[in-house]
């Protein structure tokens, strides 16, 4: 079983829906969250990160994490076609080790106009 | 202004022959690391330096070879290419100064081994 499982899609939704990503993990150890986008052929950028359980909103994006659950989530509203990417969540332990990131396995959405 | 970049893009190159990635980074950090993307897009980590320090080495062929001459550069030899060491190889960077988590990738750079 690997750390992080993510469903890998392919999703299409409509613009303008909401989307909803999900990542699972079994470390309970793993403290910070991260949520990566990947255009085709292009490195992963960062999208946001949460620290322990709770919620982030930066724009359209929203980060949840459910520490008890082991589960985060990235919604994204009112969806662009431009939002179309592989979406990867990310986490690791403590930022004071030099562990590195933990990745899901993508999840690839297409936002159809 | 690139914060993260990586040389060459693309590689193609016939099994047996040896090749060197090459990575820079200009944002001042002190760790920096190699990942392995394959067709699946699931990436995972290969080495990782701090300070010119070897710190990740992850359970990868000895034909891999990391190399750091500064904090701001980490190349990344491989000998002897297999046709399964095509992938999308990423150089990332992060500070562990701030406890800061992020990690800043590059573009990558694909290679392909025939």
């Amino acid at each position: 079983q690997k750390e992080v499982e993510q469903d890998p899609g392919p999703l299409s939704v409509p613009e303008g829906a909401i989307v909803s990503l999900n990542c699972t993990y079994s470390n309970s150890a793993f403290q910070y969250f991260m949520w990566y986008r990947q255009y085709s052929r292009k490195g992963p950028e960062l999208l946001m990160y949460t620290y322990s359980s709770g919620n982030k909103e930066d724009g359209r994006f929203t980060a949840q994490v459910d520490k008890s659950s082991k589960y985060i989530s990235l919604f994204i509203r009112d969806s662009q076609p431009s939002d179309s990417a592989t979406y990867l969540c990310a986490m690791r332990l403590n930022p004071g080790s030099a562990r590195q990131l933990t990745f899901g396995s993508g999840t690839q959405l297409t936002v159809l106009p | 202004d690139t914060a993260v970049s990586q040389t060459p893009k693309y590689l193609v190159t016939q099994m047996g022959n040896d090749k060197s990635i090459k990575c820079e980074q200009n944002l001042g950090h002190d760790t920096m690391y190699w990942y392995k993307q394959d067709s699946k897009k699931f990436l995972k980590i290969m080495f990782s330096y701090n300070n010119k320090e070897l710190i990740i080495n992850e359970t990868v062929p000895n034909r891999f070879s990391p190399k750091s001459p500064d904090k701001a550069h980490l190349n990344l030899h491989i000998n002897s290419l297999e046709l399964g060491d095509s992938a999308v190889y990423f150089c990332a960077s992060s500070s562990r100064l701030a406890l800061r988590v992020e990690q800043y990738f590059g573009p990558g750079t694909r290679l392909t081994v025939t």
